[in-house]
């Protein structure tokens, strides 16, 4: 089946710094989505992405839909320590309806 | 809005017993699914249902059965549990399936299996 790979698959880093990770397939997306994921709660979602080459903002989260439609990329600034947790990606293809999620990236922010 | 909800959050089970996790959501939502996670592991997709009377198996449906008579629940059930499938299970919905539909998930049942 189809599958995601996200980097990196962990990262640490100083409050303040801003933190970039990536998700690629090696498929064709129609959709890409970010969630972050608290200990013991469920995925949330952060950003959808629709169109190739979009470039969307949430606070200070931003993501793009790469312009080959197969990877996007997650940025954070000023990281701060409620940032802690797990981002997914998540990707619908041109052949299906169902989402297929990446392995996710553990960002732990030291004070 | 509730969104959507997931009973029971926690659930310690035999094997070879049965059960069902339920989830319900209030949204009016077409599409639900149900996913599992392990760990150092995306979501993988068990079933999914794209409106009340239709299901489908996603990516790892075997040990699993769904049902969905309405369109706010989408009960999952687990007809004899093995140690294979502890996991976490989140459930997740969204208006439609199709492409640009985001989905909204659950806050998950933590499931053991001994």
């Amino acid at each position: 089946g189809q599958q995601l790979n996200q980097s990196p698959q962990s990262m640490f880093i100083q409050e303040g710094e801003d933190v970039s990770m990536n998700c690629t397939s090696s498929s064709i997306f129609n959709t890409w989505l970010w969630y972050k994921q608290d200990p013991g709660e469920g995925p949330v979602l952060l950003i959808a992405l629709y169109k190739a080459g979009e470039l969307t903002s949430n606070g200070r989260l931003t993501a793009q839909f790469g312009i080959t439609r197969k990877d996007s990329f997650l940025n954070i600034s000023a990281s701060i320590p409620s940032d802690v947790g797990i981002y997914f990606c998540a990707g619908q293809s041109i052949y299906g309806q169902n989402f297929v999620f990446g392995p996710g990236t553990r960002l732990s922010v030291l004070p | 809005n509730a969104g959507v909800t997931q009973t029971p959050k926690f659930q310690v089970l035999k094997t070879g017993q049965s059960m069902t996790l339920q989830c319900a959501q209030d949204m009016n939502h077409e599409y639900m699914s149900w996913y599992r996670q392990d760990p150092g592991m995306g979501l993988r997709l068990i079933h999914y249902s794209v409106g009340a009377g239709i299901t489908d198996q996603g990516e790892v449906p075997n040990g699993y059965n769904v049902s969905r008579s309405t369109t706010e629940d989408f009960p999952l059930r687990l007809l004899s549990a093995a140690p294979s499938q502890t996991s976490v299970y989140f459930c997740a919905s969204s208006y439609g399936g199709g492409a640009g539909e985001t989905q909204y998930f659950g806050p998950g049942t933590r499931l053991l299996v001994l």
